[in-house]
């Protein structure tokens, strides 16, 4: 099946610092991923849609400027924490469906990434 | 995009059959229904998907009737495994947009 991957799997870093994640499809191409925050007992949150080759979409109370996407190819986006504080501690998920299958809803997700802000 | 309601949590035993039921009365005529299952610290895995009456595979099936405002997730002879946090989704599958989640059912097999 679909595999997406995402590096690192947990980071720790200090406060004011940036924290680069990176969402891969390793055997599918995707024009669309998405990045979801998940804090603990609680649900997935949207946080941002990252389109290929063009800006992300933000959902509403996300700070662009704070929380940076690039989707660089079809194979790769990123998510950049800037400035990381305390209560951007989360887990990060990202997914992406393959082009061409027509099911918008059957999203392949990655493992996630644990970061921690001290 | 429809609302879905689900239980928030449930309890079972091994062994036993596990229903999960989602409603959605404001399913739309182009929306399927799709369900995953999270893991803790894991992202979520896509179980099943379905429009209208039974879906099965080697996981799970689906039961959707025919007014299509609820469904009904059913694991078989669940194991310590299955427990996790099942997800009830409902949206058009062919439109390019975002997917919502709600809060789940957090689902806690015992042995």
């Amino acid at each position: 099946g679909a595999v997406v991957s995402q590096h690192p799997s947990w980071v720790i870093c200090k406060s004011g610092t940036s924290v680069k994640i990176e969402c891969r499809s390793l055997d599918f191409q995707a024009t669309t991923m998405f990045w979801y925050r998940q804090f603990p007992k609680q649900s997935l949150m949207l946080m941002a849609t990252s389109n290929e080759g063009s800006k992300a979409t933000y959902e509403q109370g996300v700070e662009k400027d704070k929380f940076l996407i690039n989707h660089a190819s079809l194979t790769l986006s990123t998510l950049t924490v800037t400035s990381a504080h305390p209560e951007d501690s989360s887990f990060y998920i990202c997914s992406a469906s393959p082009l061409g299958t027509g099911d918008h809803y059957e999203q392949y997700f990655g493992p996630g990434t644990r970061l921690t802000v001290t | 995009l429809a609302k879905t309601t689900q239980p928030i949590s449930m309890d079972s035993y091994e062994g036993q059959e596990v229903n999960i039921t989602c409603s959605h009365n404001n399913i739309a005529t182009n929306d399927y229904i799709t369900w995953y299952q999270q893991f803790p610290s894991q992202g979520p895995r896509f179980i099943i998907q379905g429009y209208k009456t039974k879906v099965t595979n080697e996981v799970a099936s689906l039961f959707i009737p025919a007014d299509r405002k609820s469904s009904t997730l059913s694991l078989p002879r669940v194991s310590l495994s299955d427990t996790a946090v099942y997800y009830c989704l409902v949206g058009d599958v062919n439109r390019d947009d975002k997917i919502i989640f709600g809060k789940g059912t957090r689902l806690h097999i015992l042995p």
